[in-house]
Order: C-alpha cells, then structure tokens, then sequence
C-alpha cells in the first residue's frame, strides 16, 4: 500500500531561520515519483519538484532544497532563509508508475512571522 | 502563460440538488485530473482522462461523473448533493500520457462548492 506521512502538522518560525519539512513515504514499486507542492493561502497548488525512484541526487533550487535518500524512504524539503512569503501549507505527495493517481501526505503548515 | 482554467470558483448548493464544474486545461495538454479536498485535508484523487477517455479512477463517489470533451476541457457532474461535498474541487492537467506516475500535474485555482 502506498502512504505519504508528514508528521510535522505545523510549523512556525521567525523569517531569516531555516526550516525543514519531513516526508516519509511507504510503496511497494521500485519505480515511483514523489513531489512537493505548495499551498499558499489563496488556496491554490503550485508544483515545486518531482523526483524519480532512480534519482537520488540532491537538488537546490534557490532557497530551497530537497534530500531524497531512498533508504530511509525520506524526501526531506529544507528552506534556507525563509520568508513570510514561504508561509502556506506544503504537501509531499508519491505517485506510481502506472497510474496517474497521486498520493498527498496530510501536510505541513509553515508559518514564517516577520 | 495560460494555466488551467476551473470554474465556477464558488458554488453554493441545497442537499440533494446538482451540482457541475468545469475545467479548461492548459493548451496542448490532454490529461485532466480531479480531485477533492475537504477543509483541512490533503486532496483526493477523484478521476482522470487521457485523449477523452477515462485513464484511471480513485475515491469518486458514484453520485459523480465525469467527462472530457473533444476539446479537451472536463466536467464533473454531482448529484444528489449531501453535506460532506462541501469541499474545493481541483482540476489538474498534464501533457503527459495517461496513466503514468511520471506526470506534472499544473493545477487550477479550485472550485469551492458549499452544500448547506
């Protein structure tokens, strides 16, 4: 069965700290993708990154990198710097290879006081 | 850019009445996803389409349905609205084929329905 846990429910931090948002996932395949995504408070769901099973290669994409390790199951979301802008609640998700289903974690709310 | 068109944005229903939201996917994509979200939770695969044709199915309730037109926007359909319905309802588009865990979906800004 396939699960996604983020055991963080909310997380508050003063602008300036880094912060790092835990995700835990659980699948049988050994082709799988996982992803993050951003919910501000407008309410929409904005796409951050998607990495492959067979990618464990770090990645940092301005303020903001991911650590996926495969043996821990872990595809950690670090910001650097964060901002109140960063505030929203962000979601780790897993799909498998053949189906276009995605699986949302329950989300981790982060907010960033100025 | 043009980016995945969902209305309406807000919908207020009685119980038992019928509800319909439609999805306008971003150009040249030609997978649709919905999916639910209830107040406080993570979204819920509901259904997908690729090329018009359903592509896979999750926790949709069969007071729903769905389809994709020939120009590829989608409608969902609820009937016999109950409470729990109240929820934002996203669509999602990919240019990816269907059924394939590899896609990006770019999603719209939600269609929040209130069944009172």
């Amino acid at each position: 069965a396939q699960k996604v846990t983020q055991a963080q429910t909310e997380i508050s931090v003063v602008e300036k700290e880094d912060v790092t948002l835990d995700c835990v996932y659980e699948t049988r395949d050994t082709t799988y993708y996982l992803f993050w995504y951003k919910q501000p408070p407008s309410g929409e769901l904005v796409f951050l990154i998607r990495r492959n099973s067979f990618d464990e290669q770090n990645e940092i994409s301005g303020r903001y990198s991911w650590n996926f390790q495969k043996s821990t199951s872990s595809f950690n979301f670090t910001i650097t710097a964060s901002q109140v802008v960063d505030s929203a609640v962000y979601f780790c998700a897993l799909s498998e290879a053949d189906t276009d289903k995605l699986i949302f974690g329950t989300g981790t709310r982060l907010q960033v006081f100025p | 850019a043009a980016g995945v068109i969902q209305s309406p944005r807000h919908l207020i229903k009685e119980k038992r009445e019928t509800a319909t939201l439609k999805c306008y996917p971003i150009p040249r994509h030609d997978t649709v996803y919905w999916y639910q979200q209830g107040p406080g939770q993570d979204p819920q695969f509901l259904i997908s389409f690729y090329e018009k044709m359903q592509s896979d199915k999750g926790s949709i309730p069969d007071r729903f349905s769905a389809q994709q037109f020939s120009d590829y926007h989608s409608e969902l359909n609820m009937s016999s609205l109950e409470l729990g319905d109240s929820a934002l309802y996203f669509c999602a588009s990919s240019s990816g084929q269907g059924n394939s865990g590899a896609n990006v979906l770019t999603f719209g800004a939600g269609s929040r329905l209130t069944v009172l």
